[in-house]
């Protein structure tokens, strides 16, 4: 089975603290993605990355950055944190190749900006 | 641009009744088309996928065709359980969406939830 990895299940973190939050695969796959989950507004894209080093901005890219030095792990930053990016972070892999393929998500960061 | 529309909810349900959540979509290319389940505390699990029309998905129980002439993808079970109360979520991945960038982002509804009472 797919093991997806977010390093945190719950963090609280101030105003203005750089953060980081951590994802890890463990099958192999190109793809990764962050997304955020907002009650009443779904999961949205942040950003994803088809291969080390590539990153690619989704739908909601405004204050979050992200690194992918290695294939199996996807981090996403917040630069300056703000109380607005309180929110459930989830991460995903996928294979790469055409759009049948699943996305496969780890249980999800509760953060919380103070 | 592509988009997922789905009943929020919450549904409430008795359990063995007969559950439909309805999803329709938009989008510029040909999609495939997704139905997630997440459980309280947990992430999205697949439920079930279908890749082109009059694809019917299955799992679990849980069924769901692909109607292109309709734009719709509902999911449907016979006899609901009280172990089937989450958050479902319908998506949609397109092709052409990323094209140059090899990766297909997901286009999600805003998630249904669903409450079975014993």
């Amino acid at each position: 089975d797919v093991k997806v990895t977010q390093s945190s299940r719950y963090l609280v973190k101030r105003t203005g603290e750089k953060v980081f939050l951590e994802c890890v695969q463990d099958m192999d796959h190109e793809n990764m993605f962050w997304y955020r989950q907002d009650p009443g507004l779904g999961l949205r894209l942040i950003y994803f990355s088809y291969d080390v080093k590539m990153k690619e901005k989704g739908d909601i890219p405004e204050g979050y950055s992200v690194s992918r030095e290695k294939k199996e792990r996807f981090s996403l930053i917040l630069e300056s944190a703000s109380t607005n990016q309180t929110s459930m972070y989830l991460c995903a892999s996928s294979l790469s190749g055409d759009s049948n393929q699943p996305q496969h998500f780890g249980d999800g960061t509760r953060l919380s900006i103070l | 641009g592509d988009s997922v529309t789905q009943m929020e909810g919450p549904v409430t349900l008795s359990e063995e009744a007969f559950l439909t959540i309805n999803c329709t979509y938009t989008a510029t290319g040909y999609p495939s088309l997704f139905w997630y389940v997440q459980y309280p505390g947990e992430g999205l699990q697949l439920l079930l996928k279908a890749t082109k029309a009059d694809d019917k998905g299955s799992n679990k129980g849980f069924e769901a065709t692909y109607r292109k002439e309709t734009t719709s993808f509902h999911l449907e079970k016979g006899s609901v359980q009280v172990s089937d109360s989450a958050v479902y979520f319908c998506a949609l991945s397109d092709p052409r969406l990323y094209s140059g960038g090899g990766a297909d982002g997901l286009t999600f509804g805003k998630g249904t939830h669903l409450i079975i009472q014993p």
